[in-house]
C-alpha cells in the first residue's frame, strides 16, 4: 500500500512549456485533489474530482487541466507554463466512509524559469 | 463558499507551555473540521480531527474544540516540545465537499 504517490518530485520548465504531474493512489479513494502551496498561502485547491470520469474546478483552476479516467489516477496539465505556476504542488485523496481526511502525496516542487 | 481564517500566523512558545491555535469558518453547512501538521520540506498530515456533532476530542497531547454557535474551532498543543515545531493548517468541510484550508500558523517551541 504506497498511499498516494506523485512524479516528479522536483521540476524546472521554461515559459512555455507544458507538463503533466502525475499523481496516483492505491487505496480506492474516490475524492481526489490538486493543491498548491505558495510561501504565506496555504494551501489552495486548483481542481478536484469526485469520482473517475467526474471533475471540477477549485478556487484557483486557470493555466491547469484535469481528467479522471480511471479511480487510481488524477494528472494535472500545466497548459503553457508561466512563472507565476512556480510552487509545490500537492496531490491527496480520501475516501467516503472512515477517515473523511486527506491523504497527501509527497509533492512536486514546480519552478517556471 | 467556505471561507477559513486561522490566527496567529506564527506562535512562539517555550518547551512544555501550551500552544493554542484558533480557526473560524464561514459556511454553517460546514460539518468537518480537520488539523494538518507539515514539517519543514514535508506533505502535510493529519493528526485530529473533529465532526460537528462533537464538542471536543482529545488525543495524547492535542486536543480540538469546536464552538458551532460561534463557527470557530480551536488545537491545543499541551507540553509542547521540540518536535512539535511545524506549521498547522486548520480546514474545514461539508462531509463531501470541498476542503477549504487556512493559512497556516507556523508553532516554534523553545527549548
Amino acid at each position: 500500500n504506497a498511499g498516494v504517490t506523485q512524479t516528479p518530485k522536483f521540476q524546472v520548465l521554461k515559459t512555455g512549456q507544458s507538463m503533466t504531474l502525475q499523481c496516483a493512489q492505491d487505496m480506492n479513494h474516490e475524492y481526489m485533489s490538486w493543491y498548491r502551496q505558495d510561501p504565506g498561502m496555504g494551501l489552495r485547491l486548483i481542481h478536484y474530482s469526485v469520482g473517475a470520469g467526474i471533475t471540477d474546478q477549485g478556487e484557483v483552476p486557470n493555466g491547469y487541466n484535469v481528467s479522471r479516467s480511471t479511480t487510481e489516477d488524477f494528472p494535472l496539465r500545466l497548459l503553457s507554463a508561466a512563472p507565476s505556476q512556480t510552487s509545490v504542488y500537492f496531490c491527496a485523496s480520501r475516501g467516503r466512509s472512515g477517515v473523511y481526511g486527506y491523504t497527501f502525496g509527497s509533492g512536486t516542487r514546480l519552478t517556471v524559469v | 463558499g467556505e471561507n477559513v481564517e486561522q490566527h496567529p500566523s506564527t506562535l512562539s512558545v517555550q518547551e512544555g507551555d501550551s500552544a493554542v491555535i484558533k480557526c473560524t469558518y464561514s459556511d454553517s453547512a460546514s460539518n468537518y473540521f480537520p488539523w494538518y501538521k507539515q514539517e519543514l520540506g514535508k506533505r502535510p498530515q493529519l493528526i485530529i480531527d473533529i465532526r460537528s456533532n462533537v464538542g471536543e476530542k482529545k488525543d495524547q497531547r492535542i486536543a480540538v474544540t469546536l464552538n458551532k454557535t460561534a463557527k470557530h474551532f480551536s488545537l491545543h498543543i499541551t507540553e509542547t516540545q521540540p518536535e512539535d515545531s511545524a506549521v498547522y493548517f486548520c480546514a474545514a468541510s461539508t462531509s463531501w465537499g470541498k476542503f477549504q484550508f487556512g493559512a497556516g500558523t507556523q508553532v516554534v517551541v523553545t527549548p
